[in-house]
């Protein structure tokens, strides 16, 4: 079955970076776009940005295009996220989440499954 | 400040309907682009339980319904039962900023 594996829990300081990766599965991997969510606490889902695997091409959101680098490694099927000058308003969940459409991304997608969630708590 | 507003709760008994609302913006729901929801139990993935505004992925009971209308999105959960208590969110498309968006999430409670 479709299946997303994300890397476990992480702790970093302010002013560091921090990596979390989502290993798929269960379906051909370079033919998906992967998104990236988080859920900080008390907050709803924010949409971060996703790659194609297949080009490695990204679309990040406004308020990430600074901090967030996506990267894919074809031989793993393997996405990863890396969000840097980490902040206390950076403790979140992150999720991946595969593209309901192959091949392309548009606007009436959806996502569908998603990986277990990252804790990322940044802490002094 | 989610882009799509929800209700922060909404509750009901056993055998109960319950409605929440997804509410937007001519930019979003206003502008055409579908709705979808998820349910998501706190420690797991969320899962998509309505797209498309009204369709349910297979698996997903019917007592589960999903509506649009104007600017504003709407979830029926009929027939309640004490496991539907989560997290449910809505999500969509903002022509503004270019970005996916979704709703701050309504917890439902089944009492």
């Amino acid at each position: 079955q479709v299946q997303l594996v994300q890397s476990g829990t992480e702790v970093r300081k302010p002013g560091a970076s921090v990596k979390v990766s989502c290993k798929a599965s269960g379906y051909t991997f370079i033919d998906y776009y992967i998104h990236w969510v988080r859920r900080a606490p008390g907050q709803g889902l924010e949409w971060m940005g996703c790659i194609n695997p297949k080009t490695g091409d990204t679309k990040l959101g406004p308020r990430f295009h600074a901090r967030v680098t996506m990267t894919v490694d074809t031989s793993v099927n393997t996405v990863d996220m890396e969000l840097s000058r980490l902040t206390s308003d950076d403790t979140a969940i992150y999720y991946c989440a595969k593209n309901s459409r192959r091949l392309n991304i548009a606007a009436r997608d959806r996502f569908d499954p998603w990986g277990q969630g990252t804790l990322v708590t940044v802490s002094t | 400040q989610s882009v799509l507003t929800q209700p922060p709760s909404v509750s009901g008994a056993p055998g109960q309907r319950v409605t929440m609302s997804c509410t937007g913006s001519s930019s979003n729901v206003g502008a055409g682009y579908n709705v979808h929801w998820y349910q998501h139990f706190p420690g797991k993935a969320p899962k998509l339980l309505i797209y498309d505004d009204t369709n349910r992925p297979s698996g997903v009971p019917d007592r589960f319904s999903g509506s649009r209308s104007d600017t504003s999105a709407s979830l029926a959960i009929t027939g309640l039962q004490t496991e539907d208590g989560a997290d449910y969110y809505c999500q969509s498309y903002d022509s503004s900023v270019s970005s996916w968006v979704f709703g701050g999430g309504t917890r439902l409670s089944v009492l």
